[in-house]
């Protein structure tokens, strides 16, 4: 099983900062996706194949990475972007997911 | 517009059993996988498998080989999750997600069905 690793676990960011998380893999996969989940409610596609962007989703929000590292990286923190993010890899079975980043506003 | 209802909360007891459902609207419900996903309280998202309606083939998370059965009534646009020999560690949301067959993501998500095991 591939085991995804998110850093940081929790961090706080100020509207209009820059913000970074990544996501390691124990082995290397193809790409990585990313979603969002709001208190309460399900989770959102976010970013898909590394560096897409699903629909709807601000260009303020990008995605990077290869092999077995990877990022996501909101370039000016917005207050809406507060969430949970969640890294998901489908290049081996069984599918996972990170354990999640909780960004929240300072 | 694409719609996935999920049934309501269950409380349950140990040891028994439960049947989720997901109701499809706005697609073809044949043409897509469903998967389910499950989320433990204040925990992170846990693949269980998916299945393919038009056909009925399923692929599990050897982790939930025995506890979770997919089906999926085709008449209805349904799609069921059973668990069984139900424990407190299967308390949980259990979402169910359609796959996209182009992006190649979930792109829509059931609001979640809350399982609750206790005596």
């Amino acid at each position: 099983e591939i085991v995804l690793t998110q850093s940081p676990t929790t961090m706080a960011a100020s509207p209009g900062e820059k913000v970074t998380i990544t996501c390691r893999a124990s082995s290397s996969v193809s790409y990585m996706y990313w979603y969002q989940q709001k208190s309460g409610a399900s989770p959102k596609p976010w970013i898909y194949e590394t560096s897409k962007l699903a629909s709807g989703v601000p260009d303020r929000f990008s995605g990077s990475g290869s092999g077995t590292s990877y990022s996501f990286t909101i370039s000016s923190m917005e207050t809406e972007d507060a969430a949970t993010y969640y890294c998901h890899q489908w290049s081996s079975t069984p599918w996972t997911f990170g354990g999640g980043t909780k960004l929240e506003l300072k | 517009q694409v719609q996935l209802q999920q049934s309501g909360t269950e409380l349950v007891k140990p040891a028994s059993s439960v049947k989720i459902s997901c109701k499809a609207s706005g697609y073809t419900f044949t043409s897509n996988y469903m998967h389910w996903i499950r989320q433990q309280p204040g925990n992170g998202l846990e693949w269980i498998g998916w299945i393919y309606p038009g056909n009925g083939n399923t692929k599990y998370n050897q982790k939930f080989d025995g506890k979770a059965t997919l089906t999926a009534d085709k008449s209805s646009s349904t799609a069921y999750m059973q668990l069984s020999s139900l424990t407190s560690e299967d308390s949980a949301v259990y979402f169910c997600a359609r796959w996209d067959n182009y992006y190649w993501y979930f792109d829509f998500w059931g609001p979640g069905t809350m399982v609750t095991v206790s005596s």
